[in-house]
């Protein structure tokens, strides 16, 4: 079967780093997706690794490592909005865009 | 349009019941998808198409739903006889190739009384 992994829930302080790791089981991989929802409203797109390595988008930054089936979110400079559930999804060859999820996690930023 | 748009926001349905939902996606996007949310859990694949062809209907429970996406018109996602199991939030999405980013709509609250 397919099947993503990430941490239910996760807890920072405002000003602070926080990394969400997502582990992947799924067949015909072909790059990693991450989404943010605040609230149950729209999941709104983050970031995507298609190859190894970082990608760096502001105060987002997402890894990938195919041979550890591992990828991960880093949040930098977290501020309160922040707060959210994220996701990550899995993208497969042939798969016309079809996102595996995973679980979420729920991140909560502390004053 | 420039947002993915999805019509109704809430419904509620006995069981038995029929419900429609509908998807405007975004203009010039060829890919539409349909995704169940539970309880805020993960998002589960229900199908996709590719401009009105159905690419991947792998998630869909074939006995009670049916989609279609006709040229010209909102796509929909229809569910005959509804059971409170299909209680769950369906969002759509649309991209514009199978390799781009999804743009996910607000979402169809649909409650099973």
């Amino acid at each position: 079967g397919q099947s993503l992994e990430q941490p239910s829930e996760v807890t920072a302080v405002e000003g602070a780093i926080v990394q969400i790791n997502c582990t992947y089981q799924t067949s015909g991989f072909y790059g990693l997706s991450w989404y943010q929802q605040h609230d149950g409203g729209a999941p709104t797109f983050l970031s995507y690794n298609g190859l190894d390595g970082l990608e760096e988008t502001g105060r987002f930054s997402s890894f990938l490592s195919r041979s550890d089936s591992y990828g991960y979110l880093l949040l930098q400079e977290l501020q309160m909005k922040d707060s959210a559930s994220y996701f990550c999804a899995a993208s497969g060859y042939n798969q016309g865009g079809k996102l595996i999820f995973g679980q979420g996690t729920e991140l909560s930023v502390k004053p | 349009g420039e947002e993915v748009a999805q019509t109704p926001k809430h419904l509620v349905r006995g069981e038995g019941q029929k419900a429609k939902l509908y998807c405007a996606p975004i203009k010039g996007h060829s890919y539409v998808f349909w995704y169940q949310q539970v309880l805020k859990n993960e998002f589960k694949f229900l199908i996709s198409f590719q401009n009105e062809n159905v690419f991947d209907e792998t998630g869909m429970p074939k006995e009670r739903f049916s989609a279609k996406c006709l040229p010209n018109s909102p796509c929909s996602l229809e569910i005959q006889a509804t059971k409170l199991e299909d209680s769950a939030v369906y969002f759509c999405a649309s991209s514009q190739s199978s390799v781009a980013e999804a743009f996910f709509g607000q979402g169809t609250r649909l409650t099973v009384v």
